[in-house]
């Protein structure tokens, strides 16, 4: 079982709407969970991290961690065609030297 | 003045043949790491480095091999190229173990034919 599970989509909804993505992982070791955003033929680029649980906003996204359900979400409000992208939720654990270990990313097209 | 560079941007290059990619950071960090990213766009590491200790994948084949001429570089070195090794390898760095998150450079795709 793959330590961190993401719907790879595609996604598609039209501008303007509120967008919901999510993962789910398995290693209780985490700690530190992080969303990017790849745009094709690009690197990742980091939107939001945090740390635990709880909620994380920065303009039009919000992100969730909820611990005890090892659930983590990533909100986009009105989403506009520039969000069009890949969006890969990420998780460490407080050592750190292992690395970051990604979902297979969600592909996301907002419909102008 | 990128954060995190990589060069080549492509290699195209035969099979059986040894390559080098090459990775830069001019942010001061204390970490770099190598990502590979599989067809299906799935990200997962090779190898972590900083001053203290190299910490490699144990699926990571030892054809490859990390170099750390300093602590703003860390080359991939590839031997014995497979068409397995086809990918994109992204080199990326943190600061304090990363919680505050990785940069990535953007990337090198590989082809081996």
């Amino acid at each position: 079982q793959k330590e961190v599970e993401q719907d790879p989509g595609p996604l598609s909804v039209p501008e303007g709407a509120i967008v919901s993505l999510n993962c789910t992982y398995s290693n209780s070791a985490f700690q530190y969970f992080m969303w990017y955003r790849q745009y094709s033929r690009k690197g990742p680029e980091l939107l939001m991290y945090t740390y635990s649980s709880g909620n994380k906003e920065d303009g039009r996204f919000t992100a969730q961690v909820d611990k005890s359900s090892k659930y983590i979400s990533l909100f986009i409000r009105d989403s506009q065609p520039s969000d069009s992208a890949t969006y890969l939720c990420a998780s460490l654990t407080g050592g750190g030297a292992d690395g970051l270990t990604f979902g297979k990313g969600t592909h996301l097209i907002i419909q102008p | 003045d990128t954060a995190v560079s990589q060069t080549p941007k492509y290699l195209v290059t035969q099979m059986g043949n040894d390559k080098s990619i090459k990775c830069e950071q001019n942010l001061g960090h204390d970490t770099m790491y190598w990502y590979k990213q599989d067809s299906k766009k799935f990200l997962k590491i090779m190898f972590s480095y900083n001053n203290k200790e190299l910490i490699i994948n144990e699926t990571v084949p030892n054809r490859f091999s990390p170099k750390s001429p300093d602590k703003a570089h860390l080359n991939l070195h590839i031997n014995s190229l497979e068409l397995g090794d086809s990918a994109v390898y992204f080199c990326a760095s943190s600061q304090d173990e990363g919680a505050g998150g990785y940069t990535f450079g953007s990337g090198t795709r590989l082809t081996v034919v």
